[in-house]
């Protein structure tokens, strides 16, 4: 079958560095998916991978490594609005997102 | 970026009543819609995929009587909730892709609460 894994809940502090893993098994691969949602809120899109190595953009970087089933979500210089579920989509050979069950991110000042 | 707009933003509907829920692309042309239920706390659930002028394509376990899905045109998808029950109260979110596009772009999603 095919199944998504990624941490159900993380903590981190104001200002510092958090980082969210995924990995995944699935039917096909057309690519990998980070969405931020706030509680009540639909998912806005974060990042898109389908090579590996690293994206960058702004505080947020995504990283994928195909040969691992494996991806991370890096986020920097933490702000109190960051807290919000993050949520890891893999694309399958159908071309359907494949979800995971999210990661709910606390934020401490 | 690609806008969708949903509505209703909430809804509060009878139980037996039927309600229906509009998806709609504002400045891009939607080949294919995707409608997601999600409980809370718990992850996106596909339950359709339409591509605009065919029949939808359900999930496992999601009743297509219940849940009609129509995708009329490449702006507009409607998704209504027929003989609606309290447990199908549920935040429902549509999502649009482009032809070309490897992007899904959501909508702001629509709280039913059916009494």
């Amino acid at each position: 079958g095919q199944n998504i894994d990624q941490p159900t809940e993380m903590t981190a502090t104001e200002g510092a560095i958090v980082q969210i893993n995924c990995t995944y098994q699935t039917s096909g691969f057309n690519g990998l998916f980070w969405y931020q949602q706030h509680a009540g809120e639909a998912p806005t899109f974060l990042s898109y991978n389908v090579l590996d190595g690293l994206e960058e953009k702004g505080r947020f970087s995504s990283f994928l490594s195909r040969s691992k089933g494996y991806s991370y979500l890096l986020l920097k210089e933490l702000q109190m609005k960051d807290s919000a579920s993050y949520l890891c989509a893999v694309r399958d050979s159908n071309y359907q997102l494949i979800w995971g069950a999210g990661t709910k991110l606390i934020i401490k000042p | 970026g690609a806008v969708v707009s949903q509505h209703p933003s909430w809804v509060i509907c009878k139980s037996g009543t039927s309600v229906k829920i509009e998806c709609r692309s504002l400045d891009f042309q939607a080949t294919t819609m995707f409608w997601y239920r999600q409980f809370p706390k718990q992850s996106l659930m596909l339950m359709a995929t339409s591509n605009e002028g065919s029949k939808a394509t359900y999930e496992q376990g999601v009743e297509k009587d219940k849940f009609l899905i129509n995708h009329a045109s490449l702006t507009l998808s409607t998704l209504t909730v027929t003989s609606a029950h309290p447990e199908d109260s549920s935040f429902y979110i549509c999502s649009a892709r482009g032809n070309n596009d490897y992007e899904q772009y959501f909508g702001p999603g629509t709280r039913l609460t059916v009494t």
